[in-house]
């Protein structure tokens, strides 16, 4: 299987911050891989695909890129309904997998 | 709008069974791929199944390989898990989910809990 490397698992920020979340893939997995936001008690909500494609109604303060094996999520301007957990996600092959996990806190 | 909703989570005693269901809509589920993922209590994102929109083929994460049955009936539009022997380490909220090139769609969730 093909196993996620999210950093840092936690990040303590400011509004107004620019925040970088970095997530490396133990093999390479092209451009398929997705970035999730999570909040308490609430499913995961998709931000990005395909590397660096915003899902659309997803503000453009999120950004993506990467491919292979490096990728990196970046809130330009950090908002207070920012403030939850991230998680990248491969989808190159049918098991996915997941990082796991970052906590933007104040 | 793509809707997913599952349902038939709930309590259940070590060694029971549970069956999961998940409703489709919104989009073409017969040519749709399916996941179910899980979540534990305070802990991160698990692949648990997938099935092919054809019901083939069908995988499973090696710790629930041989206890949970993934299954669809594309008539229905819905997706199940059929879980047996089941054991306190999957408590956790169910998801089922589409996940294709471009789009990426997750249901509410249902809570299943292996508690005596």
């Amino acid at each position: 299987d093909i196993q996620m490397t999210q950093s840092p698992s936690t990040l303590s920020a400011s509004v107004g911050d620019r925040v970088t979340i970095t997530c490396r893939a133990s093999q390479s997995i092209g451009s398929w891989l997705a970035w999730y936001q999570q909040k308490p008690g609430k499913a995961p909500k998709f931000l990005i695909y395909k590397a660096s494609s915003l899902e659309s109604g997803v503000p453009s303060r999120f950004s993506g890129s990467g491919s292979g094996t490096e990728f990196t999520l970046t809130i330009s301007s950090l908002q207070p309904d920012d403030f939850a957990t991230y998680y990248c996600q491969q989808y190159d092959t049918y098991s996915l997998t997941f990082g796991g996990g970052t906590k933007v806190e104040i | 709008e793509v809707q997913l909703v599952e349902s038939g989570g709930g309590l259940v005693q070590p060694g029971g069974s549970l069956r999961l269901s998940c409703v489709a809509s919104g989009f073409n589920f017969r040519t749709n791929s399916m996941h179910w993922v899980r979540q534990a209590p305070g802990k991160g994102l698990e692949w648990v199944s997938y099935i092919g929109s054809s019901s083939s083929p069908i995988y499973y994460a090696a710790s629930v390989k041989g206890r949970f049955t993934i299954s669809r009936d594309n008539a229905k539009n819905s997706l199940y898990l059929l879980m047996n022997s089941l054991r306190a380490e999957d408590t956790a909220v169910y998801y089922c989910a589409r996940i294709g090139r471009l789009e990426h769609n997750w249901g509410q969730g249902t809570l299943v809990t292996v508690s005596s």
